[in-house]
C-alpha cells in the first residue's frame, strides 16, 4: 500500500474556479511534504516545501497546509488558470536532506476548462 | 528554473539496441538520481548517488546501470533495451546542504521500445 494517497485522482474545473487537492501520509518519521506540479511531458517542478513546524505555506495562487498530527495536507488553487492544468504530486521526505526517503503519491491530474 | 537537463528528450528504438540517457546539471549537486515514471503511477527510484564514483541502486529493480565520473553528469546506459523498458525516465538532483533536500528535476526522457 502506498504511503502517500491523493484525492482526488482526477478534477475538471472552469477556469477562475478555486480548487483543493488531498495528500494523506502514514509515513513515520516525517521530515517535510513537499508538492510538485507536472505538466505533461515535463519533470516536475517544486510548488511548496513544508516542515513539521508549518501548517500554510503560499507560492502565488498556491497554498498549502498541512497537519502534523492527522497526517494530511491539502493544496488549495485559487482562481484557476488554463496553465494550472497538469499533475499534482504529493511527496514526503521521512528524515533530514542527506538520509531521508522520499515517498510519492500518484498525483492528481487538474484540468482546467475555458 | 533549474540547470538540469536531460537528453535525448524522446527516443524509439528497437528491442536489443544499447541505450544511454544523458543528464547533466550545472549547479554544483552533490545528489543526483534517476527515476522511472509510468502514465498514472508514482516515481520510482531506480539509481542514486551522492558524489563522483558513488551509485546506488534504488527502490525499484532496474537492468540500466549508472555512472558518476564527474559531479555534474550521470548517464544511465540500457545494454539491451526491451519492450518493458518502455517508460518515461527522470533525473533530478539535489544538494546535501539544503536543510530540506529539495528536488530540482530534468524535463525527462521518454523511452519507447518496439
Amino acid at each position: 500500500k502506498n504511503q502517500v494517497e491523493q484525492s482526488p485522482q482526477s478534477l475538471i474545473i472552469l477556469e477562475g474556479k478555486n480548487c483543493t487537492l488531498q495528500c494523506n501520509y502514514t509515513v513515520s518519521p516525517f521530515s517535510n511534504l513537499r508538492w510538485y506540479k507536472q505538466d505533461t511531458g515535463r519533470g516536475p517542478v517544486s510548488l511548496t516545501i513544508m516542515t513539521f513546524s508549518e501548517n500554510t505555506k503560499s507560492n502565488g495562487r498556491y497554498t498549502a497546509t498541512l497537519d502534523a498530527d492527522t497526517k494530511q495536507s491539502s493544496l488549495h488553487i485559487t482562481a484557476s488558470q488554463l496553465s494550472d492544468s497538469a499533475s499534482y504530486i504529493c511527496v514526503v521526505s521521512d528524515r533530514g536532506s542527506t538520509l531521508g526517503r522520499l515517498y510519492f503519491g500518484r498525483g492528481t491530474q487538474l484540468t482546467v476548462w475555458p | 528554473e533549474a540547470d538540469i537537463y536531460q537528453t535525448p528528450r524522446y527516443l524509439v528504438i528497437g528491442t536489443g539496441k544499447k541505450i544511454t540517457l544523458e543528464c547533466s546539471q550545472t549547479m554544483g549537486h552533490d545528489k543526483m538520481y534517476w527515476y522511472q515514471q509510468d502514465p498514472g503511477m508514482e516515481l520510482h527510484l531506480i539509481h542514486y548517488s551522492y558524489g563522483v564514483n558513488s551509485t546506488e541502486k534504488g527502490d525499484l529493480s532496474s537492468e540500466s546501470t549508472v555512472s558518476r565520473i564527474r559531479t555534474e553528469h550521470f548517464p544511465l546506459t540500457l545494454e539491451s533495451a526491451r519492450p518493458s523498458h518502455t517508460s518515461q525516465y527522470l533525473c533530478a538532483s539535489s544538494e546535501t546542504r539544503s536543510n530540506t533536500g529539495e528536488l530540482f528535476f530534468g524535463e525527462g526522457s521518454r523511452l519507447t521500445v518496439l
